[in-house]
């Protein structure tokens, strides 16, 4: 079936540098990604989100990039600080009959060390 | 405030013994879901809804129920839970009934089947 994949479950790097997160998907028709951010004992927060006709969009210290001719996508984090340790996770609607179904991929752990 | 609220958070229960979790949210969204998160399996949907009296399955519905008599609310049943039921479970809500905005997670809740 279809799914959405990470190429690094963990990722470390030091407070002050950019991170980049990356996410495969296998699905030709999503045409909707979201990225989530989730905390320690929380619930997944949403932090930006990117429709398939555009292939870069911008946030506060964040930025997601989508290309389409590899089905890859990816999260980048500017000067990532130590609140921005958490697990990150890409998120593919396939839109057409399946708009209501939402796949997660596995999760990257990311850890900012002071 | 604006929040999607879960109960029980916590819960241990035995095999057979039918449980609801409920979901309820206070933004009047018209989309809301369910997701279980596992280890290295990341969130999976269960099931979803458009709209009052529409639901449909997500990806993993086997073994679950759900109702949405009422926008607000959301519950999710486990008629005669198993082991393999044992899970952290979320709900989540979106304003928009194609799932194409920001999902707003409640905090999530975990469940034990002895």
């Amino acid at each position: 079936g279809e799914s959405v994949g990470l190429h690094l479950p963990t990722l470390s790097v030091q407070e002050g540098d950019n991170s980049i997160i990356n996410c495969a998907y296998s699905n030709s028709a999503s045409d909707y990604f979201i990225w989530y951010k989730q905390e320690s004992g929380k619930g997944p927060q949403f932090i930006i989100d990117i429709r398939s006709n555009m292939d870069k969009r911008q946030g506060q210290r964040v930025t997601v990039l989508l290309n389409k001719t590899v089905k890859h996508l990816s999260l980048q984090i500017a000067a990532t600080q130590p609140g921005d340790s958490a697990v990150y996770f890409c998120a593919e609607n396939a839109g057409g009959t399946s708009y209501g179904k939402l796949t997660f991929g596995q999760g990257t752990i990311l850890t900012v060390h002071p | 405030e604006a929040q999607v609220t879960q109960n029980p958070r916590y819960l241990i229960t035995v095999t057979g013994k039918k449980l609801t979790v409920t979901c309820s949210q206070n933004m009047n969204h018209e989309y809301m879901s369910w997701y279980r998160q596992d280890p290295g399996l990341g969130l999976r949907q269960i099931y979803y809804s458009m709209n009052v009296e529409v639901t449909d399955k997500g990806d993993v519905p086997e073994g679950y129920k759900v109702s949405r008599k009422e926008k607000r609310n959301f519950p999710l049943i486990l008629e005669s839970p198993s082991p393999n039921q044992t899970s952290l479970y979320f709900c989540a809500s979106s304003w928009a009934r194609d799932h194409t905005g920001e999902l707003f997670f409640g905090e999530g809740s975990r469940l034990t089947v002895l």
